[in-house]
Parts: structure tokens; sequence; C-alpha cells
């Protein structure tokens, strides 16, 4: 069974500073898709950032991007130059056919 | 924002009370879900829907049952609600068929609460 994990029940940061947020997965799909979403205080989902298993190249949005390591089955976000605003929880997940499968999130604080 | 709406927003009931979700979408996608989202779990699927009428379960599905007449409503029915399901209930819509583009974006939100 796809399982999604995010061992990092909550961070913390510096504004203006750089984190890292960790996600693995198990899957036995050679081709798949991975998503972090956002969930800021409003209770809103927010897509930050998407990745193809396909691509060697790492995705990036902005000041988010991450770190895919496929052999490892790892994909982390690291978010740089923080701001108050990335304050929320974030979620990894993986899809697998019309499905989402997610992890428990990880609650980011960012201190001025 | 995808065009999603969810009713109501927050709803308290009865336990053994039948309660109904909605969701209702603008943009005519083909593909709905139903989550709940729960402290120490994620978000977890309950039910989803490929077309009108055509629906299928989730790994959470036992109480719940949905309804699909139209592309653009999606419904969800708690047909005797427990405290087991209070939580915070999240509609998705699929957009994009393959590929990168085959996202899901998801509505507000609503807080159910079974006393």
């Amino acid at each position: 069974a796809q399982t999604v994990t995010q061992s990092q029940p909550e961070m913390s940061v510096q504004e203006a500073e750089t984190v890292t947020l960790s996600c693995t997965y198990d899957t036995s799909e050679s081709d798949y898709y991975l998503f972090w979403y956002k969930q800021p205080p409003s209770r809103q989902m927010i897509l930050v950032i998407r990745q193809e298993a396909y691509k060697q190249q790492n995705a990036t949005e902005n000041r988010f991007s991450v770190n895919f390591q496929k052999a490892a089955k790892s994909f982390s976000l690291k978010i740089s130059d923080s701001q108050l605003g990335d304050a929320a929880m974030y979620f990894c997940a993986y899809r697998i056919p019309d499905k989402l499968i997610f992890g428990t999130g990880t609650r980011l604080q960012v201190f001025p | 924002d995808a065009g999603i709406t969810q009713s109501p927003r927050h709803k308290v009931t009865e336990t053994g009370t039948p309660v109904t979700l909605r969701c209702h979408q603008t943009e005519n996608h083909r593909y709905m879900y139903w989550y709940r989202q729960d402290p120490g779990h994620g978000l977890r699927l309950i039910h989803y829907s490929y077309g009108v009428k055509d629906t299928d379960k989730g790994e959470v599905s036992d109480g719940y049952s949905v309804s699909r007449s139209k592309t653009e409503d999606f419904l969800l029915t708690l047909e005797s609600a427990t405290s087991s399901q209070t939580s915070v209930y999240f509609c998705a819509i699929r957009v994009g068929t393959s590929g990168v583009t085959d996202t899901q974006y998801f509505g507000p939100g609503t807080r159910l609460t079974v006393l």
C-alpha cells in the first residue's frame, strides 16, 4: 500500500532564514506525481508545488523548491527567505490514479 | 480560487441525525472528491466521483454515502451521524486529465460537530 510519512510534526524558522520540511513515501510505481500543499489558519488547502517522478530536475516555484530523491523515495520542501505568511500546516501528497494520499502534516512556525 | 463552494461552512448536529454536505463547482470538472481532516491523520479520502452517477469509495467510506446527479454538485450524506464523524470535511476537484496538470484543488472546508 502506498503511504506518505512526514516525520516532523512541528518545525520553526526565523524570518528570512531557510527551512526544509521532509517527506518520504512508499510505492512500487515508477511513474507518479508528488505535491506539497499549504494550509494556513484560514483552513484553505493551497497547492505549493508539484513534481513528476519521471523528471530528474527538481521543481521550483519562487521561494519554494523541492529536493526529489527518487531512489530514496524522499520529497522534501525547502522554503527560502521565510516570511511570516509562510506559517501554516504543510502536507505532502502522493498521487495514485484518481486519488491523493496525504501525509499527516508538519506545522511550520515563523518567528520575526 | 478554483470555483468550489461548500455548504454549510459550519454545522452542529446531534448523534443519530442525518446530515448532508454540499459541494458545488462552476467549471464542469469530471472528478470530485470528499475528504475528512482529523488531527494526526492529515486528509483521508471518503468517496470520489468520476462523472454523473459514477462514484467510488475511498479509505474511510463507512458511514458515508454520496450522490452526484449533476456535474456541478457532489453531495456527502451521513445517514446517522456519530461523534466519530466530527471533523473538517473538504471537497476537491481534479483539474486536468493527466500528467503534471492533473491536480486537485480544494474547497474552503466544512466544520461538522456531532454532539
